[in-house]
């Protein structure tokens, strides 16, 4: 089962910020929280991870608790374009990853 | 870099048919993971190669094969197929480095129809 709780549908206004949360309170300390998307029928696309300290790239941001028990993945001006399925993953780089149901964004004009 | 490619897109098999399908991993990448996914469902984990071995197993049956080249390609073999075998078949790639298997990269996916 998926160690990770996140809303089932979120919606956004295009152009403005898109904080998507995730609950993971059982993680355990060598466990990262990876995020990943899922266009409609596409593979899915690596976003972001961290293990303890906020992370930032190209794509998001990822702010995680001091407790690690949860996170927001935060895409900053949100398009059209991402529109999409995003999962919330605790991964400890052993091999598999084990997705949930994840939350579907839908980003409106 | 071309990123990780699969082969075919989609792919149209009757009951009780065998398939095989292709993945090409990213460049730099040793190790290959495959998953399943349903309709509207998130992937599910089948099986994992590295080495030419099979390194983890996920709860799929026999029927469900692998191998893996030198070359890191891999390719996914499903046996006797049943209607609930349709499904994405999606193959990630990444690479271990000591003892960790760094972030996995998917290619496009596989449709697979069973009629």
């Amino acid at each position: 089962d998926a160690k990770t709780t996140q809303p089932t549908s979120m919606d956004c206004a295009e152009g403005r910020a898109a904080n998507l949360p995730c609950n993971h309170s059982t993680i355990s300390g060598n466990e990262y929280v990876y995020w990943y998307r899922q266009i409609h029928s596409q593979g899915p696309q690596y976003i972001i991870h961290g293990l303890k300290n906020n992370e930032t790239n190209e794509m998001a941001s990822l702010i995680i608790t001091e407790d690690r028990k949860s996170s927001t993945l935060i895409l900053p001006h949100a398009t059209l374009r991402d529109t999409a399925v995003y999962y919330c993953i605790v991964y400890n780089q052993g091999g598999k990853l084990i997705f949930g149901q994840g939350t579907e964004l839908s980003v409106k004009p | 870099d071309a990123g990780v490619t699969q082969s075919p897109t989609h792919l149209i098999k009757t009951r009780g048919q065998q398939v095989t399908l292709r993945c090409s991993p990213k460049s730099g990448h040793d190790t290959v993971s495959w998953y399943q996914q349903a309709l509207g469902q998130g992937p599910q984990f089948i099986f994992q190669y590295y080495e030419e071995e099979e390194r983890q197993r996920g709860n799929f049956p026999d029927r469900f094969s692998g191998h893996q080249f030198p070359n890191y390609s891999s390719e996914l073999n499903v046996n006797a197929l049943l209607l609930g075998d349709s499904a994405l078949y999606l193959c990630a790639s990444s690479q271990l480095f000591l003892g960790r298997l760094e972030t996995q990269y998917f290619g496009p996916g596989t449709r697979l129809l069973v009629l």
